[in-house]
């Protein structure tokens, strides 16, 4: 069981967009709709933002939004604030019943 | 609204066994899958394996032979025992329900 593999970092300016990648296998991203994405800022716990691929819970703005397509899923998140400035996590279910977290990625806002 | 907070000891010697319990508040354990997941400092998340409240698991394939998870629905609590320790073991460890739901996060550190 591998770990998805993210960019280690991105960056975007205040207002504009960006896009996290998060890629992983036939045997969990491309074969499941449960890929989930967690927002960390520093010394705290993750936070869900999008659960089954697209979906927001309660309380998280419509700024953040999820796709996937083929063993990639994305994470997009419009209008940048400053802060989004924070780690994110992709999470997919896979095989065996297990769960696989991608390796993270930090997002600075310039 | 549900909230969970992880307990127990905060430095465990190397080959012991490292045990937390992570207690549900303002909601039922019951019908819900309950992970535990970690962080060492610095690095990212790694999800150690998960419990349902029937009792049955599923554990993260590299932790599964140092791995034993359990529930006690009558206390709404679940618990985290991993044995032979190293000084890899050291992270922040996290309970979350259905991984929606997280704790605050609890800091073991493996030393002698």
């Amino acid at each position: 069981q591998s770990a998805l593999t993210q960019p280690r970092s991105v960056s975007g300016s205040p207002g504009q967009s960006v896009t996290i990648s998060c890629t992983g296998t036939s045997s969990d991203v491309g074969n499941y709709n449960s890929v989930s994405w967690y927002q960390q800022h520093p010394g705290k716990a993750p936070k869900l933002i999008i659960y089954d691929v697209s979906k927001r819970p309660s309380g998280v703005p419509g700024r953040f939004s999820g796709s996937k397509s083929g063993n990639t899923a994305s994470l997009a998140i419009s209008g940048l604030q400053p802060e989004d400035e924070a780690a994110y996590y992709c999470c997919s279910y896979a095989v065996t019943y297990t769960l696989v977290f991608g390796g993270g990625t930090k997002l600075t806002v310039l | 609204q549900v909230q969970l907070q992880e307990s127990g000891p905060g430095l465990v010697k190397p080959s012991e066994t490292l045990s937390l319990t992570c207690t549900v508040s303002g909601g039922s354990i019951s019908s819900y899958y309950w992970s535990w997941i970690r962080q060492p400092a610095g690095k990212g998340l790694e999800w150690i394996g998960r419990i349902y409240s029937s009792g049955s698991t599923n554990y993260n394939p590299s932790l599964k032979s140092r791995v034993t998870m359990s529930i006690d629905t009558s206390k709404n609590q679940f618990s985290l025992q991993l044995s032979s320790v190293t000084a890899a073991d050291t992270a922040v460890y996290y309970c979350a329900r259905n991984m929606d739901v997280w704790g605050q996060g609890t800091t073991v550190t493996v030393s002698s």
